[in-house]
């Protein structure tokens, strides 16, 4: 099976960078996704990285290393609208994508 | 452009009773897929079809079916629903099969008493 993990729960004031942090053990890699999905509704796509590195898109960061099974999603400049449940999402050798629980991020005033 | 719609939005449901969830997308995706994503397990895969015609069976397919007659639609029917597939459903579609990424839908949230 799959193994994904990412923290539970993080806060941070309006202003700052946070930083969550993804592991995962799969069965091959096709890539590695990071998700936004706001309470009640339906994730939304952010990132996407397949090779080692940074990728960067605005205030949003993801870092990935494929020899340490590892990435993390830097968010800067933190907005009360960046509260949200941030996914981990890696495609395995067969293609299938594999989720982990998800980080809920509190901004705070 | 609507992207991927969902029916029902929520459904509350007797255990026993048969529900079909709908999906469809209008983007001419190739593939489409049905999650479910409960609180603490994350979004779980239940079926996929990389093209029409085609079906295949995810993390957690056991009391669900699908089928993919066309490009755009395609069905999730619980045949005889039970409590534990209580949560929400989100469809999912992609561009260029399965390696290309994936975009939601807005969900059908399902309680089964």
């Amino acid at each position: 099976g799959q193994n994904i993990d990412q923290p539970t729960e993080m806060t941070a004031t309006e202003g700052a960078i946070v930083q969550i942090n993804c592991t995962y053990q799969t069965s091959g890699f096709n890539g590695l996704f990071w998700y936004q999905q706001h309470a009640g509704e339906a994730p939304t796509f952010l990132s996407y990285n397949v090779l080692d590195g940074l990728e960067e898109k605005g205030r949003f960061s993801s870092f990935l290393s494929r020899s340490k099974g590892y990435s993390y999603l830097l968010l800067k400049e933190l907005q009360m609208k960046d509260s949200a449940s941030y996914l981990c999402a890696v495609r395995d050798g067969d293609y299938k994508l594999s989720f982990g629980a998800g980080t809920t991020v509190t901004v705070r005033a | 452009i609507a992207g991927i719609t969902q029916a029902p939005t929520s459904q509350i449901l007797a255990a026993g009773r048969r529900m079909t969830l709908r999906c469809t997308q209008d983007m001419r995706h190739n593939a489409m897929y049905w999650y479910r994503q409960d609180l603490g397990l994350g979004l779980r895969l239940i079926h996929y079809s990389n093209t029409a015609g085609t079906t295949g069976k995810g993390e957690v397919p056991d009391g669900y079916s699908v089928s993919r007659a066309n490009t755009d639609d395609f069905p999730l029917t619980l045949a005889s629903a039970v409590p534990s597939q209580t949560s929400v459903y989100f469809c999912a579609s992609s561009d260029s099969g399965h390696t290309d990424t994936q975009y939601f839908g807005p969900g059908t949230r399902l309680t089964v008493l």
